[in-house]
């Protein structure tokens, strides 16, 4: 079974630009998260989608990060424009369904440098 | 906001030691409790789910829960190098509504020394 697939692994962009993470979840995964890690820290939820609808994204910064899933497969986090403290590893997860007991499934995550 | 609490580390125990792992956590009402390894520069990896109060054992590895005191630990026997890697102590933010996401403890850093 393929992993979650993520792109691109890298960026580096100056602050005020804007950049885009796509994500693949595994497939048949209705649950997907995006969590962000910063450097030293545990990864901190940004938004969690089931299918195509959100659940949370209490903890996203809405004025500057966006989110879709349009069709409840593939989703795309935006951030626009970017901050200096925005540098962190941009993780994607999924899961069967949003069962306590299912297992989050990590992408490999993009990481973020921004000048 | 849950909170979840972890030593950074790092913990150094030699080849073939016990490693203790501590985790404690701010919510009485968790339920479930995980165990992420995470290797530098990598994505998190579970490594043990539990649920019970008491012992749960996985080849070398055994989660302890204790509720009352609020307290999740991982024991890693018999520890190798190639356990080197910070471990993650997570719970759902709310295991009675669709909001499973996991929340993170900044993990604990793990060193074995050959």
């Amino acid at each position: 079974e393929a992993g979650v697939a993520q792109s691109p692994r890298y960026k580096i962009i100056e602050k005020r630009q804007s950049v885009a993470f796509w994500c693949n979840p595994i497939s048949g995964h209705a649950t997907l998260y995006w969590y962000q890690q910063i450097l030293g820290q545990g990864p901190k939820l940004l938004i969690q989608f089931q299918n195509n609808g959100v659940v949370d994204d209490s903890q996203l910064p809405k004025d500057r990060f966006s989110a879709e899933r349009l069709k409840g497969v593939d989703s795309t986090l935006k951030i626009q424009p970017a901050k200096l403290e925005d540098s962190a590893v941009y993780l994607c997860a999924s899961s069967r369904q949003a069962h306590p007991t299912d297992t989050q499934y990590f992408g490999p995550g993009t990481r973020l440098t921004v000048l | 906001q849950k909170e979840v609490e972890q030593n950074s580390g790092p913990l150094s125990v030699p080849e073939g030691a016990i490693a203790s792992l501590n985790c404690t956590y701010s919510d009485r009402g968790s339920q479930s409790f995980f165990w992420y390894r995470q290797y530098s520069g990598k994505s998190p990896e579970l490594i043990m789910f539990i649920y019970s109060n008491g012992d749960k054992e996985d080849g070398r590895f055994t989660a302890q829960l204790n509720k009352a005191s609020q307290y999740v630990s991982l024991l890693i026997r018999d520890s190798q190098p190639s356990d080197s890697a910070t471990y993650l102590c997570a719970v759902p933010a709310n295991e009675d509504t669709g909001r499973r996401a996991l929340t993170f403890g900044s993990g604990t850093r793990l060193q074995v020394q050959p």
